[in-house]
């Protein structure tokens, strides 16, 4: 159980693209997920916390308007990376969360390249 | 911030214990210890948590101090699978370190 997909895994893009990622809980309902983004060699840094059917709360120095997560439903949410350029190439990781912050179920992650 | 303090890098043999340290010294009273772990291109996977007293669980043991400002990771008998990047975490928000690479060797 607490199984969390994301899609894609991987996916390239031009620069000036926009690009959708999905995050999904698959056999538990997540009332809290965390979007992070990895880059290479690096430690994973905490873009965002979601909550269903509420705005994201960014972190400092994430900018919202580029970085657009929509948490739909309790076992969906998306981040779309707006007019994608090459410094946004990196590691994206969703997790979830049923309740406390005790354990986190997290995506396999989805490797963005902007060309 | 919630800082932890880790050592980059461990080695070990397989099948002998591993004991994975970290500091947490600005933790406070309410705050989980939390231990992930990381493979090559893999989203973290969840290995154990823990508030005052030693938790064991399938994967692994968590020691943690008296005082709580530190805790350890035990692996009781390391595989080659065990491998990885190991993340100390604590605080509702978490907060990654740099984590330690353990090696495994055969």
């Amino acid at each position: 159980g607490a199984v969390v997909s994301q899609h894609p895994s991987w996916v390239i893009c031009k620069s000036g693209t926009s690009v959708k990622i999905e995050c999904r809980s698959l056999d538990f309902q997540a009332t809290t997920m965390f979007w992070y983004r990895q880059f290479p060699k690096q430690s994973l840094m905490l873009m965002a916390t979601s909550n269903e059917g509420s705005k994201a709360t960014y972190e400092q120095g994430v900018e919202k308007d580029k970085f657009l997560i929509n948490h739909a439903s309790l076992t969906l949410s998306t981040l779309t990376v707006t007019s994608a350029h090459p410094e946004d190439s990196s590691f994206y990781i969703c997790s979830a969360i049923t309740g406390g912050y005790y354990e986190q179920y997290f995506g396999p992650g989805t490797r963005l390249t902007v060309t | 911030d919630a800082k932890t303090t880790q050592p980059n890098s461990m080695e070990s043999n397989e099948e002998e214990p591993v004991h994975l340290p970290c500091n947490h010294s600005t933790i406070s009273g309410t705050d989980y210890i939390h231990w992930y772990r990381q493979l090559p291109s893999q989203g973290p996977e969840y290995v154990i948590h823990g508030l005052t007293s030693n938790v064991n669980n399938r994967m692994a043991s968590l020691a943690i101090a008296e005082d709580r400002k530190s805790s350890t990771l035990i692996l009781h008998r390391a595989t080659l699978r065990d491998a990885a990047v190991y993340y100390c975490l604590y605080t509702d928000k978490l907060i990654f370190g740099t984590g330690t690479r353990l090696q495994v060797f055969p």
